[in-house]
């Protein structure tokens, strides 16, 4: 079956620290594959997603690329900011985009 | 372009009580998904709808939960009676099919006393 595993938390980092969060997944086909980001008090956002092999998802400067070959899309950001303090859930829809599957989510905060 | 709406935002009842959850999808989406948040247990999918008709609801915690999609601009999911250990944040999101990308309601906060 589908499923998403992604790096347990908390994660703690000074500002303007490189941040990497792993996400894995198991799917047959080819799922599109997604970055959700959670502020305090708010529901779910879409960060960034990538719908086949190789592309990179980017926005804000967070990035991640679809590697099919060991089934990663790996959250990156090179300098993180006090702001970026949410959960991040990584997030697999099937083929025909109907099922939905979430990571269990990644907190992280960043310190001044 | 509005959002997901969803209401109430927050609500406070006692152990017994029917609880009614809202939604309104953003307008063309035709999947729409009923998520719970607990710290203990994440974010669950209870039920999803795809063109109003329920595909998959083997996320619903048991019988006291259920939810409808009348139409393709409404949904509710209702508890009763409700209890305690259903306080958590409720979370509709909808989606046009085979796209995949989610966009999320902002939550109704449940405290069951």
């Amino acid at each position: 079956g589908n499923s998403v595993t992604q790096m347990e938390g908390p994660v703690t980092l000074s500002e303007e620290a490189f941040l990497t969060i792993n996400c894995t997944y198991t799917a047959t086909g080819y799922p599109s594959l997604f970055w959700y980001v959670q502020y305090p008090g708010e529901g779910l956002q879409l960060l960034l997603k990538a719908t086949k092999a190789d592309d990179k998802g980017s926005n804000k400067g967070f990035e991640a690329t679809y590697r099919k070959e060991t089934t990663s899309f790996h959250l990156e950001k090179g300098s993180v900011q006090v702001s970026d303090s949410a959960v991040y859930f990584c997030a697999l829809s099937d083929q025909a985009g109907n099922q939905f599957y979430f990571g269990t989510g990644t907190s992280l905060t960043v310190i001044p | 372009d509005a959002g997901v709406i969803q209401s109430p935002r927050h609500e406070v009842t006692e152990m017994g009580q029917e609880v009614t959850l809202r939604c309104k999808p953003i307008s063309g989406h035709n999947s729409l998904f009923w998520y719970r948040q607990t710290m203990m247990r994440g974010l669950e999918l209870l039920i999803y709808f795809n063109n109003n008709v329920p595909i998959d609801d083997s996320g619903m915690p048991e019988d006291r939960f259920s939810a409808k999609m009348p139409n393709a601009s409404f949904s509710t999911l209702k508890i009763q009676p409700s209890e305690p250990r259903d306080s958590a944040v409720y979370f509709c999101a909808s989606s046009l099919s085979n796209l995949g990308t989610q966009y999320f309601g902002p939550g109704t906060r449940l405290l069951v006393l």
